[in-house]
């Protein structure tokens, strides 16, 4: 199994709700990634957890919540966000955070109405 | 300045025209990566190159680490390999990648 996935595919979400974004890989990768991507613009970092643990947060706003309960699955939990929050999020996963194989996810297309 | 610079930005080619897409960096790599994106869709890792050449179907990439350049050409190009071609490198230490701004290709029939 080489492969990233992502659920869902599309949110559309409230101002006000709380959703959350879902990464998973069984490639026994020890780091995996947040990135945000809008429209005509290259994916722009957000968390990074090596080894289940957070090493990076690209002063993110709290109102995203990164979670990463075991080594193959990955989190975003989303609160108030705003509409200019609205992207697609892509997750990936590298078998470790140094110069190795990157597997990236479909993305989840999010909008914030 | 980026740190990745890639050319050219749009590219515009007729079915079965060979095409190459460029590439430059200016910080220490461990390893680049040309990925391909479609309209609306993820990223597909391509290749993953430290040295050399590599070779998949009609897609090549090269790298000159010496010069910090790198190159991917498409050999008998088709319309469904119109995308965005991201070229990114990954510095090794902090284990992100930094990305270059894409170069969209659109192959016409």
């Amino acid at each position: 199994d080489t492969e990233v996935t992502q659920t869902p595919k599309h949110l559309v979400m409230g101002m006000t709700n709380k959703k959350s974004l879902k990464c998973e890989q069984h490639m026994g990768h020890r780091a995996m990634y947040w990135y945000k991507q809008k429209a005509k613009k290259p994916p722009e970092l957000m968390f990074v957890y090596s080894y289940e643990k957070l090493s990076i947060n690209e002063s993110v706003p709290s109102r995203f919540s990164p979670e990463c309960p075991n080594s193959s699955l990955l989190n975003l939990h989303l609160h108030a966000l705003q509409p200019e929050d609205s992207a697609l999020y892509l997750c990936a996963s590298s078998q470790d955070p140094g110069g190795r194989a990157w597997f990236f996810g479909p993305g989840t297309r999010l909008t914030v109405l | 300045k980026n740190e990745v610079e890639q050319s050219p930005q749009n590219l515009t080619a007729q079915e079965g025209e060979f095409i190459t897409i460029n590439c430059s960096y200016s910080v220490g790599i461990s390893a680049l990566h040309w990925l391909q994106q479609h309209p609306g869709g993820g990223i597909v890792s391509l290749f993953m190159l430290s040295s050399g050449k590599k070779k998949h179907g009609r897609l090549i990439a090269t790298i000159n680490i010496q010069e910090k350049h790198s190159s991917l050409h498409i050999t008998a190009s088709h319309p469904r390999d119109s995308a965005v071609y991201i070229c990114a490198v990954d510095g090794g230490s902090q284990g992100n990648l930094i990305f270059g701004k894409g170069t969209k290709l659109s192959v016409k029939p």
